[in-house]
């Protein structure tokens, strides 16, 4: 398995502009999770699907964002419009449930000027 | 609020030396626990983990301590060696959400 795929690595966009960072699981795992990691919260979980539902967007910091899981092997997150506040690395990852750890993806690092 | 606490943002050891990653959290629901280890440029990578039925599990020169009446565990890493310099976060679980702390930058100097 090729692991937890993001694209892209790198987003640089500006201020106002819609951005849409994508995730593909790893084939089988049930569960798929949105973080983002900064230097004041570390990782910062956004938003957890469950067979494609979302299950908690508790961490989703305000209505800019939002996140969908159309299938299995597939998730999309977006933020419209951009703030600079915004700028950090994103996280995906994956995991079977039943206590299993994450696997994660490589992150895409957003810049929003 | 942090359920999972990482209070050292950084630490240098010398290589050959021990290093000692704190963790404390404040859910006694958390009943598995893992360290995870991250380079720049990639995510984080699974390292280690304990259970609460343990209070310690060892993997070569990593060994991951648990004290459930603190609520408080920590990674020893002996040796340790420059390729272990990455940051580290430890995460904490009650079901199937993890929950991470902030992360140690560890730097292990040749």
């Amino acid at each position: 398995d090729a692991g937890v795929i993001q694209s892209p690595r790198h987003e640089v966009t500006e201020m106002g502009q819609e951005v849409t960072l994508r995730c593909k699981p790893i084939s089988g795992h049930d569960y798929l999770f949105w973080y983002r990691q900064t230097m004041m919260r570390g990782l910062e979980l956004l938003i957890y699907f469950n067979n494609n539902v979302p299950i908690d967007d508790s961490g989703m910091p305000e209505d800019r964002f939002s996140a969908k899981m159309p299938n299995a092997s597939f998730s999309t997150l977006k933020i419209q419009p951009s703030e600079p506040r915004d700028s950090a690395v994103y996280f995906c990852a994956s995991s079977p449930g039943g206590g299993y750890g994450y696997t994660f993806g490589s992150g895409t690092r957003l810049t929003v000027v | 609020d942090q359920q999972v606490k990482q209070n050292s943002p950084s630490l240098s050891v010398q290589e050959g030396r021990i290093s000692i990653l704190n963790c404390d959290y404040t859910n006694s629901m958390f009943d598995y626990f893992l360290w995870y280890k991250k380079y720049p440029a990639e995510g984080p990578t699974f390292l280690i983990s304990i259970s609460s039925i343990k209070d310690k599990n060892e993997d070569g020169r990593f060994t991951v301590f648990l004290n459930k009446s603190a609520k408080h565990l920590s990674l020893h890493i002996v040796p340790s060696q420059p390729g272990d310099s990455a940051v580290y976060f430890c995460a904490a679980s009650a079901g199937n959400q993890f929950y991470f702390g902030t992360g140690t930058s560890l730097t292990v100097i040749p």
